[in-house]
Order: structure tokens, then sequence, then C-alpha cells
């Protein structure tokens, strides 16, 4: 059974950092890519960050870039979000999303994990 | 601001059908298959429909979705109960080079 286990959520004050981690299983982690998505509560779905299956090409959203950094490693079959120079308004529940390529057939967003709340308030 | 347009709510009777547009523009709808995914509350999204119209294994073929130019629709029929959750279409945009998602839209089966 696939799953994505978020930790490392939790209360930090802007301006500050919080490193998110993502702990797979039940899959071949290494062959296959990775996100990061969050929700505000009661909102919509922001895609964040995109890793490939080396690690080697990573992609971000707009509003992260520069301030986020998604890493993996795929020994330990997790992946990572640090997050750096927080603001109120990344304030959110963030899921761990896995794409799938399969058989030349593409699968984006196919496994969610249950998500990781962070708070960013003084 | 969602860069996906999609109506903030929908509903319809038991056995009947729905539909939930998505609209975008020529950067990701236009360019590019959409996805959608169903959220329960308290749960994570659940992948319905890639590649515009196909349904990965054990979705039920009652939902299926299409695209036109630069908008897309997600139908439901025969509805249930069960089918009142929250609704997400996505898409690349080559423009910006980010997923973009539409607000969702809350299905109520009444």
């Amino acid at each position: 059974e696939v799953q994505l286990v978020e930790s490392g959520g939790g209360l930090v004050q802007p301006g500050g950092s919080l490193r998110l981690s993502c702990a797979a299983s039940g899959f071949r982690f290494g062959s296959f890519e990775m996100n990061w998505v969050r929700q505000v509560p009661g909102k919509g779905l922001e895609w964040l960050a995109y890793i490939s299956t080396s690690g080697g090409t990573t992609k971000y959203a707009a509003s992260v870039r520069g301030r986020f950094t998604i890493s993996r490693d795929n020994a330990k079959n997790s992946v990572d979000l640090q997050m750096n120079s927080l603001r109120a308004e990344d304030t959110a529940l963030y899921y761990c999303v896995r794409d799938n390529l399969d058989s030349g057939t593409y699968y984006p967003f196919d496994y969610w994990g249950q998500g990781t709340l962070v708070t960013v308030s003084s | 601001q969602p860069v996906l347009t999609q109506p903030p709510s929908a509903s319809e009777t038991p056995g009947q059908g729905v539909t939930i547009s998505c609209a975008g523009g020529s950067s990701n709808i236009g360019s590019n298959t959409v996805n959608w995914y169903q959220q329960y509350p308290g749960a994570a999204p659940r992948l319905l429909i890639y590649s515009t119209d196909d349904r990965p294994s054990g979705v039920p073929d009652r939902f299926s979705g299409s695209k036109s130019g630069t908008s897309a629709s997600l139908a439901i029929s025969g509805l249930q109960s069960g089918d009142e959750a929250d609704y997400y279409c996505a898409a690349w945009d080559d423009s910006v080079k980010e997923w973009v998602f539409g607000g969702g839209t809350k299905l109520t089966v009444l």
C-alpha cells in the first residue's frame, strides 16, 4: 500500500524557518517524481515544488521560489521541503504528493499524504 | 486568485447528472491536458480524472472529463450522496511554468 506521511509542521514566527519531511513507503520511491502542494484550510490547492527522480531537476511556484527548497534522499525514501523566510500567508496544510509515470501514461498527483499543518504567526 | 476558474458550488438531486466547468487560458488548458481531483472534508485530494478524459482504475465510469478550447468540464452522472465533495481542476501552465489549480467546486447532492 502506498503511504506518504508528512511531518515537521508546527507554529513558527514570521521570518522563521521550518523543514518538512515526507516518508514514503509501499512503492519504489526512487522511480517516482515528487511534489509539495499546500492548502489553506477551507481554501483551494496550490502547487509549490517538484523534484525529479534523481533530484537533479527541481521546479518551484513563483510564490515560494528563493525561499523554499525541495530535496530528496532515495536511500531513505524521503522528500523534504526546507522553508525559509516564512510569512503569515504561508500558513496552510502542506501535502506531499506523488507523480506516476507508468508504462508511458502520466498520472499527475496520483497519491497524496494526509498533510502537515504549518502556522506562521507571532 | 486561482488561475483556473470554477464555480464555487453546484448542486443536484440524487440520480441526476451535473457538470462542473473549469475555465482557463491558452497557456494552460488550451495547451495541456486537464486533471480533476476529488476531496472529501478532512481528507486529502484523490485523482479522479487524468489526461482530460481518462479515469484511474477504481474511479466509476459515472465520472467523465472533457475539454474544448480553453475550458474543461467534469461530468458526473447518476449522482449519489457519496459524491458530495469538493472538486478541483488542474493543468500545467506553459507561461508561468507551474501547475495551476481551479478554486474548487463544492458539490451538494440534495
